[in-house]
């Protein structure tokens, strides 16, 4: 089965913080997204990668960026936390084909006070 | 640009009875649609994917996915509810065809099935 571990299951950081969000996935996918999760929103993609040191950027990049150094890391990093970046964190990959499914790692909830 | 929709906040169903959650996509080209459950406190699981020629897809716990390209939909239904199904469904569209391409997901239904 499919792994995708994401380091924290809840953080709480203060506002101003540099925050890291890790997410590692075992199964040598190409592609790797961070999205966001916020009620009556859905989800809403920040930042993927497909392919080592490769990024691009989502719907809501601002506030955020992202490091894919190996294949099976890809970190999102909040430069100076605020408040409304409380939220649910959630880290995906798949294989580069157009019809396969994202795996899911079970989320970070970021509480920013 | 590529977009989905999910037009129901909330579904409620009773348990045995058939259940629908409605899906509509925007697409330029052929599209690569999923459906995706989420329960209390979990990433994402994977359902089910629409693969082209087949009206009906079936995927996992039973459900099932029905294309209708006039209509630009790809709702998902289920015969006969479980309780066990309560949860947050989304439907999602790969937007492209590079591997640099987005997911897009819809805003979500949340699924009540009541004993």
């Amino acid at each position: 089965d499919v792994k995708v571990t994401q380091s924290s299951r809840y953080l709480v950081k203060r506002t101003g913080e540099k925050v890291f969000l890790e997410c590692v996935q075992d199964m040598d996918h190409e592609n790797m997204f961070w999205y966001r999760q916020d009620p009556g929103l859905g989800l809403r993609l920040i930042y993927f990668s497909y392919d080592v040191k490769m990024k691009e950027k989502g719907d809501i990049p601002e506030g955020y960026s992202v490091s894919r150094e190996k294949k099976e890391r890809f970190s999102l990093i909040l430069e100076s936390a605020s408040t409304n970046q409380t939220s649910m964190y959630l880290c995906a990959s798949s294989f580069p084909q157009p019809n396969s499914p994202l795996h899911f790692g079970n989320g970070t909830r970021l509480t920013v006070t | 640009a590529q977009s989905v929709a999910q037009p129901e906040d909330q579904v409620n169903v009773a348990e045995g009875n058939p259940l629908t959650v409605k899906c509509t996509y925007s697409v330029s080209g052929n599209p690569y649609l999923f459906w995706y459950v989420q329960y209390p406190n979990r990433g994402l699981q994977f359902l089910l994917k629409y693969i082209t020629g087949d009206n009906l897809v079936k995927g996992s716990y039973g459900f099932e996915a029905e294309f209708n390209k006039s209509q630009t939909s790809f709702h998902l239904k289920k015969p006969s509810a479980l309780v066990s199904d309560s949860a947050l469904y989304f439907c999602a569209v790969r937007d492209g065809y590079s591997s640099a391409s987005k997911i897009i997901f819809g805003s979500g239904t949340r699924l009540s099935i009541r004993p």
